[in-house]
């Protein structure tokens, strides 16, 4: 149980274009998510929480603009990447939290994002 | 915000050894995981332990939350456990998990 996937797995954009992730997760319904980012050799930084029906609440620094969330169902949340630069190639990853009382994050395997 | 660092930063072992990995909070939790990130990483979650103690096969975990330290035992260690070692915490009435800086565990066979 407890499964949260991520699509896609790795990701090649060229500068100026969109990229969307997708989080699901699988086996239970998720009111919160959480979208990290992770840079090379580096832990993970929280981007934003992302509660399903409400806007995104972005960590400070984290542009809203530049990094659009949406969590339009308990089981899906979105990434998008908007007006991508090289300075955004990272690997994105997504975790979950059941509706239950206990306050576990499950997490998605993770995004490769390259920005060319 | 609250401070969470983990040590050693890294730890070379020969296989079959024993390790401790340590993780230091700043205040109050109710929310303590520590993962095992794998080389194309994913992260695994080992234990979801806020408090006490919890077993698994060779992993065992020891949280002292009035203490604000858990530490993390790997006993018979094997090269399939290399990895990047994290602890993340989380405060009452935030969901939100705060990383450690990881502990980065190699076993040579």
């Amino acid at each position: 149980g407890a499964v949260v996937s991520q699509h896609p797995s790795r990701v090649i954009c060229k500068s100026g274009t969109s990229v969307k992730i997708e989080c699901r997760s699988l086996d239970f319904q998720a009111t919160t998510m959480f979208w990290y980012r992770q840079f090379p050799k580096q832990s993970l930084m929280l981007m934003a929480t992302s509660n399903e029906g409400s806007k995104a609440t972005y960590e400070q620094g984290v542009e809203k603009d530049k990094f659009l969330i949406n969590h339009a169902s308990l089981t899906l949340s979105t990434l998008t990447v908007t007006s991508a630069h090289p300075e955004d190639s990272s690997f994105y990853i997504c975790s979950a939290r059941d509706q239950g009382i206990r306050t576990e994050q499950y997490f998605g395997p993770g995004t490769r994002l390259t920005v060319t | 915000g609250i401070q969470v660092e983990q040590s050693p930063p890294d730890l070379i072992l020969q296989e079959g050894a024993n390790s401790t990995l340590r993780c230091n909070f700043s205040d109050s939790v109710n929310n303590l995981q520590w993962f095992h990130q794998n080389p194309w990483g994913q992260l695994i979650n080992l234990f979801y332990i806020p408090s006490g103690t919890k077993q698994n096969g060779r992993l065992s975990a020891t949280t002292v939350a009035t203490e604000r330290y858990s530490l993390l035992y790997i006993s018979s260690s094997q090269t399939t456990d290399s990895g990047v070692y994290f602890c993340a915490v989380g405060y009452f009435g935030n969901e939100k998990l705060t990383f450690g800086t990881g502990t980065r565990l190699t076993i040579i066979p």
